[in-house]
């Protein structure tokens, strides 16, 4: 069974940098294309960041590109979000999501990242 | 890619049928052949309900389903139930392993 866990979500100051980590089992992780979807208290969804399966293709939102980046370990089975200049409105619930090349099948319980002073 | 537009609100009666639209811009182009449902109860994961505009996952009930028509994909839910009440996402493959997200529609159950 596909499992993703999520870790690092936690209260930091605006400004301040956190790093989420979501850790993969029960499927082939290194041929997946991995995401994170976060949000907002009473909001949507939005993508925040994605990856290709070797780590060539990378995306972002437009409001995170050049404060999150998105990684991976295919050693370890681990993507990684590291997010740096926080701003308020980041505040969201950050899940790690996976799937097929057109759809996703597969999501953590989500990880709370608070940003506030 | 900006968001697909989807209605703020829908509601219907235990038993009758709704439609939840979900339009993307007319000024994107490439594939809107990959449209995907998700089903959202207050502080749970989103569950996959449609994928490939009109598949159904295994365990979602035949109640659920999907069609496309030009820019406009729509969910369908006949015999509307209780448990039905919640949000509803969609979201489209955008090329290069991106995806967008609909706007949301919160389904009422009267």
């Amino acid at each position: 069974e596909e499992q993703l866990v999520e870790s690092g979500g936690g209260l930091v100051q605006p400004g301040g940098s956190l790093r989420l980590s979501c850790s993969a089992s029960g499927f082939t992780f290194s041929v997946y294309g991995m995401h994170w979807v976060r949000q907002a208290p009473g909001k949507g969804l939005e993508v925040a960041a994605s990856i290709s399966p070797n780590s060539d293709i990378t995306d972002y939102l437009d409001s995170v590109r050049g404060r999150f980046t998105i990684s991976r370990d295919n050693s370890k089975n681990t993507v990684y979000l590291q997010m740096s200049s926080l701003r308020v409105e980041d505040t969201a619930v950050y899940f790690c999501v996976t799937g097929s090349a057109y759809y996703y099948a597969s999501w953590g319980q989500g990880t709370l990242v608070t940003v506030s002073s | 890619q900006s968001a697909l537009t989807q209605p703020r609100s829908v509601s219907g009666s235990p038993g009758h049928s709704v439609t939840i639209s979900c339009t993307r811009p007319t000024t994107d182009v490439g594939s809107f052949d990959y449209v995907s449902w998700f089903q959202q109860h207050p502080g749970k994961v989103p569950k996959l309900m449609i994928y490939d505009v009109s598949k159904r996952p295994s365990g979602v009930p035949d109640r659920f389903s999907g069609s496309k028509t030009g820019n406009t994909a729509s969910l369908t839910i006949s015999g509307l139930q209780a448990e039905d009440e919640g949000s509803y996402y969609c979201c489209s493959y955008a090329g290069g392993f991106t995806f967008v997200f609909g706007t949301g529609t919160k389904l009422t159950v009267l």
